[in-house]
């Protein structure tokens, strides 16, 4: 069993709507929890951080967390043509990172 | 400007020869790692350090050492490279308290032929 899942796609999505990007993950001793952006051939880019159970905005982000379920979300609004890339969920426990494999998004103008 | 940088950024070798890649950091982070990317198995963690002198195995250490003597650099070494170690590489830093959010360098693409 992965450690972290998510969904590889592609989540095709119209400009301007909203893409929910959805990742669980198996250790219930995860204390960190992160989603990066990555642009192909490129480096992971930090979006959100989230450490307690709620919701975190950030502009046009949203990141989700429900410990008791295992499942951290990310709603991007708005979506524009530039956040086509592939987003990566991260966990980090007491000394490590765990990725996903990730989700690619498509905005279709 | 705050930046994990990493060189070569690219690097094609052969079986067997020894080489380093080297990482650094500028914003007094304690925490260092690296990574491989490879297709449809995403980011897998090779080594961390907690600090100086402080490393550990992550997922995919076999074929890689590090070190860990001054707070800004994180080398990782190939001894003997095997085709099956080409790769996307990746470095990244963080603190370990409060958030701890990693920062990523631009990558170095390895082929070993």
């Amino acid at each position: 069993q992965k450690e972290v899942e998510q969904n590889s796609g592609p989540l095709s999505v119209p400009e301007g709507a909203i893409a929910s990007l959805n990742c669980t993950y198996s250790d219930r001793g995860s204390q960190s929890f992160f989603w990066y952006r990555q642009y192909s051939g490129k480096s992971p880019e930090l979006i959100m951080s989230i450490y307690s159970n709620g919701d975190k905005e950030d502009g046009r982000f949203t990141a989700q967390l429900n410990k008791a379920s295992q499942y951290v979300s990310l709603l991007i609004r708005d979506s524009q043509p530039s956040d086509s890339a592939t987003y990566l969920c991260a966990v980090k426990g007491t000394y490590k990172y765990i990725f996903g494999t990730g989700t690619r998004l498509k905005v279709l103008a | 400007e705050a930046q994990v940088t990493q060189n070569p950024r690219y690097l094609i070798t052969v079986t067997g020869k020894k080489l380093t890649v080297t990482c650094s950091q500028n914003m007094n982070h304690e925490y260092m790692s690296w990574y491989r990317q490879d297709p449809g198995l995403g980011l897998r963690q090779i080594y961390y350090s907690m600090n100086v002198e402080v490393t550990d195995k992550g997922d995919v250490p076999e074929g890689y050492k590090v070190s860990r003597k001054e707070k800004r650099n994180f080398p990782l070494i190939l001894e003997s490279p095997s085709p099956n170690q080409t790769s996307l590489y990746f470095c990244a830093s963080s603190f370990t308290s409060g958030g701890n959010e990693q920062f990523f360098g631009p990558g170095t693409r390895l082929t070993v032929l």
